[in-house]
């Protein structure tokens, strides 16, 4: 089965900085790629996603990009806000969606 | 639109007992997923249902853990016997289509086994 790995799993910054997440995926089978923010006690939500078909996505302030060469896809957010604060989900998927473990993101005032 | 509805929100049982988890997806939607998240981690799949047919249950542990989608629509996850290690969010999900766009979640519902 697809297995994601996701890196780092946790990433303070400070408000007004730029935010990476990077996310490797074992299956070259793979087409659809979305990012998922979770904040605390809420249920997953979708921020932005990618198919394979395309190398970069953006949506204002967050950006995806993705390497099927190398099978990996980064989440990455601009300009870090207060509310940016949460965990954050890659995931990959041919039929079924598997998750990464995780980052939580702390945006420091 | 209604979203996903779950229920219980909460529950506590000892080891041994059973537990069942209730799940109304988004109207319309002919997936259906179930999936654990222990604190900490991502969610991992336990089941995914197309219409009322099981799609994936290669993770689901069935000597413990059963699932079904009666009509298509509103489905249960049942525990019986919980272990300690069964402690978690279950968080059911729905989406228009299998494997493809976006999956609208629950609110989840967490469970803590003593």
């Amino acid at each position: 089965g697809e297995n994601v790995e996701q890196h780092p799993s946790t990433l303070s910054v400070q408000e007004g900085d730029s935010a990476v997440i990077k996310c490797t995926y074992s299956d070259s089978a793979s087409n659809y790629f979305p990012w998922y923010k979770q904040e605390l006690g809420k249920r997953p939500q979708l921020i932005i996603d990618i198919r394979s078909n395309v190398g970069e996505k953006k949506d204002q302030r967050i950006a995806v990009t993705l390497n099927k060469t190398a099978k990996h896809f980064s989440l990455h957010i601009t300009e870090t806000q207060p509310e940016d604060s949460a965990v954050y989900f890659c995931a990959a998927s041919l039929y079924k969606l598997s998750f990464g473990a995780g980052t939580t993101v702390t945006v420091r005032a | 639109e209604a979203g996903v509805a779950q229920s219980p929100r909460y529950k506590i049982i000892e080891k041994r007992q059973s537990v069942a988890f209730w799940c109304n997806p988004i109207s319309g939607h002919a997936t259906l997923y179930w999936y654990q998240q222990i604190l900490g981690q991502g969610p991992k799949l336990l089941i995914q249902f197309q219409n009322n047919g099981v799609v994936d249950d290669s993770q689901l542990p069935k000597d413990r853990f059963s699932a079904e989608r009666l009509k298509g629509v509103d489905s249960t996850l049942k525990i019986q016997p919980a272990k300690l290690e069964d402690s978690a969010v279950y968080l059911c999900a729905s989406s228009p289509r299998a494997g493809d766009g976006e999956l609208f979640f629950g609110e989840g519902s967490r469970l803590t086994v003593l």
